[in-house]
């Protein structure tokens, strides 16, 4: 099976950087997707293909990527971004076209 | 904008299938795009189970394609996910949901209990 492996928690202080890592081996290969998901919610876009962020996303959240390891980017934290990130990504074979991370959950103190 | 809902039974006993449908308003199935299935367990993280193009043409989690089997009806817009010889393992809220290279568009999911 294809993994993406992201840390299990993050905590950070209001008006600071959260940073969420995931890695697969497919990623240099494959775009990756981020999804904020509050308790009872539905997921949410925060950003496509890599580094894209969909309109009515704030400017702090940002994505990029580096070999085998996307990052997550929110700049600023507010109260309001405490939830789970997922990132999303595929294997390159074909077998695995979409596949979930493990899940962050970011915890602002 | 388009909108995805969920329906289906909220309880199925073990052994038995679950049917689950997905109705879509705001954009027209046969237009294109993939539409998929997600589920989430109770406290844990999100597992893709499948998708469907609008021609039929289907793709499977390798690790539940033995059990699932998902369709599409266009005339009514809608999209259906079936999961056979269910276990207490497959309780999860299951999403619907429209797939596209810009992410995916979620319906808000429904709770389905595996439980005799």
């Amino acid at each position: 099976s294809y993994e993406l492996t992201q840390p299990p928690s993050v905590s950070v202080s209001p008006g600071q950087t959260a940073r969420i890592t995931c890695s697969g081996d497919a990623l240099p290969k494959q775009y990756a997707y981020w999804y904020q998901q509050k308790p009872g919610q539905a997921p949410v876009l925060v950003i496509y293909k890599d580094s894209e962020r969909p309109s009515g996303i704030p400017e702090r959240f940002s994505g990029s990527s580096s070999g085998t390891t996307v990052t997550l980017t929110i700049s600023g934290v507010q109260a309001e971004d405490e939830a789970d990130y997922y990132c999303q990504s595929a294997d390159s074979s074909g077998t695995y076209p979409d596949v979930f991370g493990t899940g962050t959950k970011v915890t602002v103190l | 904008q388009v909108q995805l809902q969920e329906s289906g039974p909220g309880l199925v006993k073990p052994s038995e299938t679950l049917s689950l449908t997905c109705t879509v308003s705001g954009y027209s199935i046969s237009s294109g795009y993939y539409w998929g299935w997600i589920r989430q367990p109770p406290g844990k993280g999100l597992e893709w189970i499948g998708s469907i193009y609008h021609s039929g043409s289907t793709y499977y989690n390798p690790s539940l394609k033995s059990r699932v089997t998902i369709s599409v009806d266009t005339s009514k817009n809608q999209f259906s996910l079936k999961l056979s010889s269910v276990t207490a393992a497959d309780t999860a809220v299951y999403y619907c949901a429209r797939v596209m290279g810009a992410g995916w568009d979620w319906g808000q999911g429904t709770m389905v209990t595996v439980s005799s």
